[in-house]
């Protein structure tokens, strides 16, 4: 089936810095690729859906500032939290609308998902 | 505004056994697509099934079956021979047949394979 990666998987940085995660559609094109926090033990939330070449459609109460979403081609999407702080940390999970050549394209299919620590 | 409810926060079934988790949605569509998603403990997102409602007939793959009911705004999956690797998170989500093709996830239920 359709593969969807993320990179890095687990990260760990200090507050105040910069992180930039990477999400990847390894054998599809993916016209819209969604961004999701998930919170232990907790559903995921959708933070924003951003379409190759415009910018993302941020969900409410999710600071556009602060996660910077770049959709930059039709593999590639990445999200960047900004001046982190220890409230950010959570995982992230990354998911493109696609599919093979010749299947539907309406589903997603979701990364591993990426565990980010703000010390 | 749609919304997806999953009443059953944790089950558990007896490997072998068959169990059913249940979901129910509300939206004022008549054209929609349905999925149930697994998360096992590493936590990657696996298509378990997908149902279009405007097929009547319930999808199914290999164990894993639904019974949707669209009258009734119910999506159960049914997991017939269940094995200690069906044991994880289950996402029931909605998506609407059109528009920004968004998920509405929800709560999740906990499931637990017995040995």
């Amino acid at each position: 089936g359709a593969v969807v990666s993320q990179h890095p998987s687990w990260v760990i940085c200090k507050s105040g810095t910069s992180v930039k995660i990477e999400c990847r559609s390894l054998d599809f094109q993916a016209t819209t690729m969604f961004w999701y926090r998930q919170f232990p033990k907790q559903s995921l939330m959708l933070m924003a859906t951003s379409n190759e070449g415009s910018k993302a459609t941020y969900e409410q109460g999710v600071e556009k500032d602060k996660f910077l979403i770049n959709h930059a081609s039709l593999t590639l999407s990445t999200l960047t939290v900004t001046s982190a702080h220890p409230e950010d940390s959570s995982f992230y999970i990354c998911s493109a609308r696609g599919g093979l050549a010749g299947e539907s394209t309406d589903t997603q299919y979701f990364g591993p998902g990426t565990r980010l620590t703000v010390l | 505004a749609q919304t997806v409810t999953q009443s059953q926060p944790e089950m558990s079934v007896q490997e072998a056994e068959t169990v059913t988790l249940s979901c129910t949605y509300d939206t004022s569509e008549s054209d929609y697509y349905l999925f149930w998603y697994k998360q096992p403990p590493s936590r990657q997102m696996i298509l378990v099934i997908r149902q279009e409602a405007y097929k009547q007939q319930n999808a199914t793959e290999n164990r894993f079956s639904v019974n949707f009911q669209k009258a009734a705004k119910s999506f159960s999956l049914k997991i017939s021979d269940s094995q200690l690797g069906d044991a994880a998170m289950y996402f029931c989500a909605y998506r609407d047949y059109s528009g920004t093709y968004k998920y509405i996830f929800g709560t999740g239920t906990r499931l637990k394979v017995l040995a």
